[in-house]
């Protein structure tokens, strides 16, 4: 049980163009969902938190414009990448969570690499 | 705001050898933690965690960890490790709830010698 995934596995896009990276709970209804970056050789960030029907809630210093994130249902959470360029090339994991549950569920995570 | 320490960046263990990965956390109340393995270009594994009771905490791949609060601590050890276990490992701490995300340490990236 507990199960997340990600779609795609990973991406390439070209400087300027948006891509929408899925992150869905596939055994669990999630109340809440993160959405991390993890630079090569390097830890994970918190990028922003997202509960089913609300807006995002964004760490300090990531631009939410920049970042799209929709929680449109319990299943589902897409963040979306607009104008992505090289510097978001990054490796994206989703997790989600039930309120009262203290464990994240991690999806395999998606490459993203902008040309 | 919480945060975690993983002192040793890398770190070499002979394969057969025992292993401890350090991990530190600051956090004013009652911390959730975890570990994690991560293998190149992979998403995390839960090794185990700890939320609550028995201060020493059995995970997979025999793998153990013990949380002592006097000392903010809670390092993983492994009394035999194999050549599989060479990997990245994170350890992160919760607020609980569910409602917040977790703040991860830098990772110590494990080398097994043959």
């Amino acid at each position: 049980g507990a199960v997340v995934s990600q779609h795609p596995s990973w991406v390439i896009c070209k400087s300027g163009t948006s891509v929408k990276i899925e992150c869905r709970s596939l055994d669990f209804q999630a109340t809440t969902m993160f959405w991390y970056r993890q630079f090569p050789k390097q830890s994970l960030m918190l990028m922003a938190t997202s509960n089913e029907g609300s807006k995002a809630t964004y760490e300090q210093g990531v631009e939410k414009d920049k970042f799209l994130i929709n929680h449109a249902s319990l299943t589902l959470s897409t963040l979306t990448v607009t104008s992505a360029h090289p510097e978001d090339s990054s490796f994206y994991i989703c997790s989600a969570g039930t309120t009262g549950d203290h464990e994240q569920y991690f999806g395999p995570g998606t490459r993203l690499t902008v040309t | 705001a919480q945060s975690v320490t993983q002192p040793d960046i890398h770190i070499t263990v002979s394969e057969g050898a025992s292993l401890e990965l350090r991990c530190n956390y600051s956090y004013g109340a009652t911390p959730y933690l975890f570990w994690y393995v991560q293998s190149p270009g992979q998403g995390l594994q839960l090794l185990l965690k700890y939320f609550s009771g028995d201060t020493l905490v059995q995970g997979i791949k025999g793998f153990e960890a013990e949380f002592k609060r006097s000392q903010s601590s809670f390092n993983l050890r492994k009394p035999s490790v194999h050549w599989s276990d060479a990997a990245e490992y994170f350890c992160a701490v919760g607020t609980g709830g569910g409602a917040d995300g977790l703040t991860f340490g830098k990772g110590t990236h494990l080398i097994i010698q043959p």
